[in-house]
């Protein structure tokens, strides 16, 4: 059975680090691109971008090029969103996702991972 | 890069059948076959309906179907269900590897 399982939940103060994670099992894990999609309160979803595990090959949605990096570590399947100084508007629902990089869709959901950032 | 464009909301009785439509460009939605349509419960994950514009993943009823016609893709249910009542998002591939969503539709079944 294919899962994507994420971390908890978060609860930061701005400026600070943060690394959240999306473990992958079921299927080959280095074999399909996987990608996170944020969703802020009370809005729609917005593509952050993906990577393929096999060889970290990652492409990001031009709004979130250099406000996020996504990275991967195939020896235990799992990718990773990473903010290096949080902002109160990175406040929002985060979902990682398998994602079917040549049919361009998202099949298999995590649970999400809800970061606040609160002075 | 604007988000697709969606209805904010759409509703139909029981039984009844309801479309939403999701309106981009000729670099998104009329320029691939790559409409996908999501399902959104409250404080729910999203979960796939339809890929590549018509097709349907394993377990998702036949109630459930899309289409497209030049740069609008639509997904329609038929024979409505008092828990298809949800959010529903649509995406599109848009070039250059990039992806984009529509501003999602709240369906509610009378």
């Amino acid at each position: 059975e294919v899962q994507v399982v994420q971390s908890g939940a978060e609860v930061k103060k701005p400026g600070e680090s943060l690394k959240i994670s999306c473990k992958g099992s079921g299927y080959s894990f280095t074999t399909y691109w996987i990608g996170w999609v944020r969703q802020m309160p009370g809005k729609g979803l917005e593509w952050i971008g993906i990577i393929y595990p096999d060889d970290s090959d990652t492409r990001y949605s031009p709004s979130f090029q250099g406000q996020v990096a996504i990275s991967a570590d195939k020896s235990i399947s799992t990718a990773y969103l990473q903010w290096s100084s949080l902002k109160a508007s990175d406040t929002a629902m985060y979902y990682c996702a398998r994602y079917s990089g040549t049919y361009t869709f998202f099949d298999y959901w995590g649970q999400g991972t809800l970061v606040t950032v609160s002075s | 890069q604007s988000a697709l464009t969606q209805p904010p909301s759409a509703s139909g009785s029981l039984g009844q059948s309801v479309t939403i439509s999701c309106s981009g460009t000729s670099s998104d939605v009329g320029g691939y076959n790559y409409v996908s349509w999501y399902q959104q419960h409250p404080g729910k994950a999203p979960k796939l309906m339809i890929c590549e514009v018509t097709k349907r993943p394993s377990g998702v009823p036949d109630r459930f179907s899309g289409s497209k016609s030049g740069n609008t893709a639509s997904l329609t249910v038929s024979g409505l269900q008092a828990e298809d009542e949800a959010d529903y998002y649509c995406s599109s591939y848009a070039g250059s590897n990039n992806l984009i969503f529509g501003g999602g539709t709240k369906l509610t079944v009378l």
